[in-house]
């Protein structure tokens, strides 16, 4: 089975410019999560969904972070206007639904961001 | 916010040599899971400990739950420079939403040969 994919794996831009990354999770995942990566910070959730349905965007730094899943297969996650600060790797997981314990979550590969 | 502290931050030995690393908070989690990231990729699931006091193995990786369910170790026997990458551990906290997991901010370790 495919893990989940994210593409571009690397993106470098001015700052200003809109930055937009991809999902897709593995098929059958009921949750999809965006974390971001930092050497000061860690690993951060911003925000995830059930069911392609947004449960808690509360880790979402700014109106400047939007977070869509369209569909079961593909989520997206923009930052317009980008800025320096938003320099990082932005990974996206999914995990399967079941009750009595906590989920695994799968990770992609991560897309390193870099913002001039 | 519930933080859950990994210590060393930093760890460095040689190949052979044993280590433990820690994962520590106030809180109580329902489980605890422990993952492993290597450069360029996504973490990858090492292990869950659900239940107080349990002791999983993984070859050479012992992982513990404390009793009270707040705390966690792991223990890597005869360290192999393949052992080598950033541990995180992450925490499902008890009540709280089913998808949410709060992640330490890893213990990077290298195992030189």
């Amino acid at each position: 089975d495919a893990g989940v994919i994210q593409s571009p794996r690397h993106e470098v831009t001015e700052m200003g410019q809109e930055v937009t990354l991809r999902c897709k999770p593995i098929s059958g995942h009921d949750y999809l999560f965006w974390y971001r990566q930092t050497m000061m910070r860690g690993l951060e959730l911003l925000i995830y969904f059930n069911n392609n349905v947004p449960i808690d965007d509360s880790g979402m730094p700014e109106d400047r972070f939007s977070a869509k899943m369209p569909n079961a297969s593909f989520s997206t996650l923009k930052i317009q206007p980008s800025e320096p600060r938003d320099s990082a790797v932005y990974f996206c997981a999914s995990s399967p639904f079941f009750v009595g314990a906590s989920q695994p979550q799968h990770f992609g590969d991560g897309t390193r961001l870099s913002i001039l | 916010t519930q933080l859950l502290e990994q210590s060393p931050q930093f760890l460095s030995i040689q190949e052979g040599e044993n280590l433990t690393v820690y994962c520590n908070s106030s809180s109580v989690f329902s489980s605890l899971q422990w993952y492993r990231q290597e450069p360029g990729e996504g973490p990858v699931l090492l292990v869950t400990v659900v239940t107080g006091g349990e002791v999983k193995k993984l070859k050479r990786l012992t992982f513990q739950f404390g009793d009270a369910r707040k705390d966690s170790s792991l223990h890597i026997t005869a360290a192999q420079p393949g052992d080598t990458g950033l541990y995180l551990c992450a925490g499902a906290h008890r009540g709280g939403s089913q998808g949410n997991l709060i992640f330490g901010k890893g213990t990077k370790l290298s195992v030189k040969p």
